[in-house]
């Protein structure tokens, strides 16, 4: 399988206790996206990788959550010290270097964080 | 910051039938997109759209960009039942971040 594969799918924790979400985009892709999404609502970005840089970032990315993507392949969306408001689905997305091609994403089936 | 309101939020239809759901934005959009999302599975790209006015065929899926910048809409022909899902506009002025609708929840009656 060739697609956008996140890890783990599921996860439950308690609130205050960290976690951490794996993105492998599609391996010619050099672009890496964060989003989230809550029940009811469409995806909401989080932030932006162009191979290892990140250029941009929500307002919703408090100081609780960091993303890396050190090598330019795969990315972590870590979450320290959870809180129950971010129980979500975390989406991941690539997309190719295709100039003028903006939003063109390929997404993952996103990891669902339960925080109780 | 930018929002999108789409319309209707839910839908149910007869198999056969056409459906059409639209956007609209409280800002102007270079690119408006449109995506399908099954349950428990991630947004999949439908149609692109560019340029204003343009109007784009995927199939029995038909998009087009409205000529304000601001709006878009998505026709679906003679659905079916694989059809059925939730249905999301995004766009972006000129980033890559995008910003989504809060989606058309569509349900085909065989």
């Amino acid at each position: 399988d060739t697609g956008v594969s996140q890890d783990p799918r599921h996860k439950i924790t308690k609130r205050g206790q960290n976690v951490t979400f794996r993105c492998d985009p599609i391996s010619e892709h050099n672009r890496l996206y964060w989003y989230r999404q809550t029940l009811g609502q469409g995806p909401e970005f989080l932030t932006y990788f162009q191979n290892e840089a990140q250029l941009e970032k929500s307002r919703l990315l408090s100081d609780r959550f960091s993303a890396e993507r050190p090598k330019g392949s795969f990315s972590t969306l870590e979450i320290q010290r959870t809180e129950q408001g971010d129980s979500a689905m975390y989406l991941c997305a690539s997309s190719p270097r295709t100039s003028g091609r903006t939003g063109e994403l390929f997404f993952g089936e996103g990891s669902r964080l339960t925080v109780l | 910051g930018q929002q999108l309101n789409q319309s209707p939020q839910s839908m149910f239809i007869q198999e056969g039938e056409d459906v059409s759901m639209n956007c609209t934005s409280s800002s102007i959009f270079n690119t408006w997109l449109w995506y399908k999302q099954d349950p428990g599975e991630g947004p999949v790209l439908l149609i692109a759209l560019y340029k204003a006015g343009e109007l784009t065929s995927n199939g029995r899926l038909t998009a087009q960009f409205g000529i304000t910048r601001k709006d878009s809409f998505l026709n679906i022909s003679a659905s079916i039942p694989s059809d059925v899902g939730i249905y999301f506009c995004a766009g972006t002025p000129f980033s890559y971040q995008l910003t989504f609708g809060k989606g058309t929840k569509l349900s085909v009656i065989p």
